[in-house]
């Protein structure tokens, strides 16, 4: 069974600074989906970036980008130039044959 | 075009009641899936649907829930006798096939006194 781990419930980082989140995860699988998702205080689950394990690349969106390491099972998201809006619950999540599963969450503060 | 929807956003109800929440997931995706978040925790997968039918239906906790998708696009899910336990958000989120990005409704706040 794949697992998903947060081991920080909590982040703290100030308005325009960067900040990492940390994910690790268990599968035996060779191909698979990665992903981290936010969720505000309206519930609604946005999604913030994918990752395909099959490419080496990492993925980039914006202020928004990932180190993925395979071997070590490792998916962090970076988040640059921080803004007051990206207040929330992050969720990264590892997509296998049966939906998704997700880590704990971090909730992320920003202060102004 | 429009997101998924659920509706109620929030239901109350009491001990052994049945409750029926509804999805509508955004035109054309083929695949509808459940989720179950209790406070602080991260969801966690119920069931999927892939068209009409139930492809894994793995992550429902027992046999008082159930959920539906008759023709392939709303979803029902249902919930019989409801427990206390049974209080949590339930998600729905769609998707073009199982391969490929989720897309989350608000979902439904279910509280059961």
């Amino acid at each position: 069974a794949q697992t998903v781990t947060q081991s920080q419930p909590e982040m703290s980082v100030q308005e325009a600074e960067t900040v990492t989140l940390s994910c690790t995860y268990d599968t035996s699988e060779s191909d698979y989906y990665l992903f981290w998702y936010k969720q505000p205080p309206s519930r609604q689950m946005i999604l913030v970036i994918r990752q395909e394990a099959y490419k080496q690349q990492n993925a980039t969106e914006n202020r928004f980008s990932v180190n993925f390491q395979k071997a070590a099972k490792s998916f962090s998201l970076k988040i640059s130039d921080s803004q007051l809006g990206d207040a929330a619950m992050y969720f990264c999540a590892y997509r296998s044959t049966h939906g998704m599963r997700f880590g704990a969450g971090t909730r992320l503060t920003v202060k102004p | 075009g429009a997101g998924v929807s659920q509706t109620p956003s929030n239901k109350v109800t009491e001990k052994g009641k049945y409750v029926e929440l509804r999805c509508d997931p955004i035109s054309g995706h083929t695949a509808l899936y459940w989720y179950r978040q209790s406070l602080g925790q991260g969801p966690e997968f119920l069931i999927y649907f892939q068209g009409t039918g139930a492809a894994d239906d793995s992550g429902l906790p027992n046999d008082r829930f159930f959920a539906v998708r008759p023709e392939g696009s709303v979803s029902t899910l249902k919930i019989q006798r409801t427990e206390r336990g049974d209080s949590a958000v339930y998600l729905c989120a769609s998707g073009m096939g199982s391969q490929e990005t989720q897309y989350f409704g608000p979902g439904t706040r279910l509280l059961v006194l």
